[in-house]
């Protein structure tokens, strides 16, 4: 069964500071990987997709995500975060040939000036 | 082009009462789902669309909850009878035939008292 891990639960960085957000997935092949954000009162937006090829991959709003097949991990990044991304971020996965989404239970990040 | 819409965005209930949502997906999308987002917890997919047909419901609690999607394009969700255990954020998507890329409306926040 497929199932997706976010460990860290809240994450608090300076503005300006990177930032990493772990993902960690269980699935038997190589699945379709995504992340969305959701900020608070709305729907979820997606950010950025693996499906094959290169591992990095960039998204929408300077964030980008690397896929590790050996760690089964796809930690999403960016260099410098803005106020504005305060939100809450969710890993999924998703089976090849299906369009069935399983999340983790997200992130919140806060972001401090 | 027209997003995902949802109604009604908020609604308070007691339980054992009835209750409807609504969903509008984006024109053209053949596949459409609702989620379930409990408070802290990512969304679960309740059930799956291909038009007018169900394609996955095994995560629905049909002896409570049921879905309809007529001539393939609007959908409702209702819940009946409520426990309080369904007080959570009810979320609709939708995405193209062949794409695996959902498209999320703002939700329904549902409080059962």
């Amino acid at each position: 069964a497929q199932s997706v891990t976010q460990p860290d639960i809240h994450i608090t960085v300076s503005e300006g500071a990177s930032l990493e957000l772990r993902c960690n997935y269980s699935y038997g092949a190589t699945p379709y990987l995504f992340w969305y954000v959701q900020s608070p009162g709305q729907g979820l937006q997606l950010l950025l997709k693996y499906f094959s090829g290169d591992t990095l991959v960039q998204g929408i709003k300077g964030f980008e995500a690397e896929f590790k097949r050996s760690q089964s991990s796809f930690n999403l990044r960016k260099p410098s975060v803005h106020w504005s991304d305060a939100a809450e971020y969710f890993c999924a996965v998703g089976a090849r040939g299906g369009n069935k989404l399983v999340f983790g239970a997200g992130t919140i990040l806060r972001v401090k000036s | 082009e027209a997003g995902v819409a949802q109604s009604p965005r908020y609604k308070i209930i007691e339980k054992r009462q009835s209750v409807a949502f609504w969903c509008n997906p984006i024109s053209g999308h053949a596949t459409l789902y609702w989620y379930q987002q409990i408070l802290g917890q990512g969304p679960k997919l309740l059930i799956q669309f291909q038009n007018n047909g169900v394609v996955d419901d095994s995560q629905l609690p049909k002896d409570r909850f049921s879905a309809e999607r007529l001539k393939g394009v609007d959908s409702t969700l209702k819940i009946q009878p409520a426990k309080l255990e369904d007080s959570a954020v009810y979320l609709c998507a939708s995405s193209a035939t062949g794409s695996t890329e959902a498209f999320f409306g703002q939700g329904t926040r549902l409080t059962v008292v």
